[in-house]
């Protein structure tokens, strides 16, 4: 089992829908990114969060550290944040561990 | 654009081969990462070099190797290459928070 789980794998959504990706983790974690892979293969960081919430635009994230769970919501999904997006944690200094990724496709 | 800088693209050799994938990290970032990520496995930490010492070893094989050099470039190299080894090799610099990622180096072993 993976430390860091990601659900759904695979998302569709139409153009304007409100969009939530989820990430688990079984290990401690005192710091959680969420990256975004483009098509391309390029990879961008869109957050790193250590508690409570962060909005970048139309993207905002959450972290319940006692819950161990992370969310990241798209709002107003454009077929531009197709993407895969990823989450991946680590305690103080170690290394990141990654989720497998959610593609995300919207359609317009 | 992030600031990172990886050379070659793509690289497409034949098993067996050795090859060296080189990253450049953001003017001032002295740690540098190189992760890889297969179709199968998603994205898994390699190794992490902080102002030319190794800091952190991932799932990284003997056959592969790495270096930071006095400029801070960091160098990756893969020997007696499998099929396996096909994947996209990213590197990474960071800040204190964030991680800047490279375009990748695509590597194909046929």
């Amino acid at each position: 089992k993976n430390e860091v789980e990601q659900s759904p794998q695979n998302l569709t959504a139409q153009e304007g829908e409100f969009i939530t990706i989820n990430c688990s983790y079984s290990v401690g974690i005192s710091a959680l990114h969420w990256l975004q892979q483009h098509p391309g293969g390029g990879i961008v960081s869109l957050f790193m969060l250590s508690s409570g919430k962060k909005k970048h635009g139309r993207l905002i994230a959450t972290i319940n550290i006692q819950e161990k769970h992370s969310s990241l919501h798209i709002t107003a999904s454009h077929p531009r944040d197709s993407a895969v997006y990823i989450c991946a944690g680590r305690e103080g200094n170690t290394p990141l561990v990654f989720g497998k990724g959610t593609r995300l496709s919207v359609i317009a | 654009d992030s600031g990172v800088t990886q050379t070659p693209k793509h690289l497409i050799t034949a098993t067996g081969q050795r090859v060296t994938l080189r990253c450049s990290p953001r003017s001032g970032d002295l740690s540098v990462y190189w992760y890889q990520q297969s179709l199968d496995q998603g994205l898994q930490f390699l190794i992490q070099y902080y102002n030319g010492e190794e800091r952190a070893k991932g799932n990284i094989l003997e056959r592969f190797s790495a270096q930071q050099f006095p400029d801070l470039h960091s160098e990756l190299n893969l020997s007696s290459l499998e099929l396996g080894d096909s994947a996209l090799y990213f590197c990474a610099s960071s800040d204190l928070d964030t991680q800047y990622f490279g375009p990748g180096t695509r590597l194909t072993v046929l």
